[in-house]
């Protein structure tokens, strides 16, 4: 099974901060990593594939990049409806997993 | 527009079954794998199973196996999640997913999710 490790855990960012998190991969999962945001009672919703595809209707301020077993997800200018969970996952093998999540907060 | 819903969860006692479901609209269901993701109180998301577009592959994480069964019809766009020998440790929201076929098992769509409590 491979395991995804999110970092940090949580980050405390003021709106128009830019924001780095972390995924790094017990083994390498080429380009077949996902990145989602989960807010308070709503279920998931994707924002990056394939390391670095928005996914529909994703704003540009959220970029992704990386390959093999390290990845980021960076939101350029955080908006205050960025705050929020944030999960990765890989589909590379079986089975799927998703990383433990980053929670971005406001300071 | 994209539409899951899923219904079919409750309280049951360890030990127990239940079957969730997870109606599908706005989209052409046959073009699309599915999945089941759970989320216990206040932790992350757990894959659980996934079904290819005609039900010919399923897959099952290990804390499942063996006590789960993921179908679809396609007849009636309906995915299912039969759930049997629950423990307490299954307790979360179930949430169905979509995947376009050929594109890898991404969700790029999910249902609001339903609640499964196993208590006695």
């Amino acid at each position: 099974e491979i395991v995804l490790t999110q970092s940090p855990a949580t980050l405390s960012l003021s709106p128009g901060e830019r924001v780095t998190l972390s995924c790094r991969a017990s083994q390498t999962v080429s380009r077949y990593l996902a990145w989602y945001q989960q807010k308070p009672g709503q279920a998931p919703r994707l924002l990056i594939y394939d390391a670095s595809n928005r996914a529909t209707d994703i704003p540009a301020r959220f970029s992704g990049s990386g390959s093999g077993t390290d990845f980021t997800l960076t939101i350029s200018s955080l908006e205050p409806e960025d705050f929020a969970v944030y999960y990765c996952q890989h589909h590379s093998s079986w089975p799927l997993t998703f990383g433990g999540g980053t929670k971005v907060e406001i300071k | 527009e994209v539409q899951l819903l899923e219904s079919g969860g409750g309280l049951v006692q360890p030990g127990g079954s239940l079957r969730l479901s997870c109606a599908a609209s706005g989209f052409t269901f046959t073009s699309y794998d599915m999945g089941w993701v759970r989320q216990a109180p206040g932790k992350g998301l757990e894959w659980v199973s996934s079904i290819t577009t005609t039900g010919g592959s399923t897959k099952y994480a290990d804390s499942v196996k063996g006590r789960v069964t993921v179908s679809r019809d396609n007849s009636k766009d309906t995915l299912y999640l039969q759930m049997d020998s629950l423990r307490a440790e299954d307790t979360a929201v179930y949430y169905c997913a979509i995947s376009k076929s050929g594109t890898g098992w991404k969700f790029d769509s999910w249902g609001q999710g339903t609640l499964v409590t196993v208590s006695p």
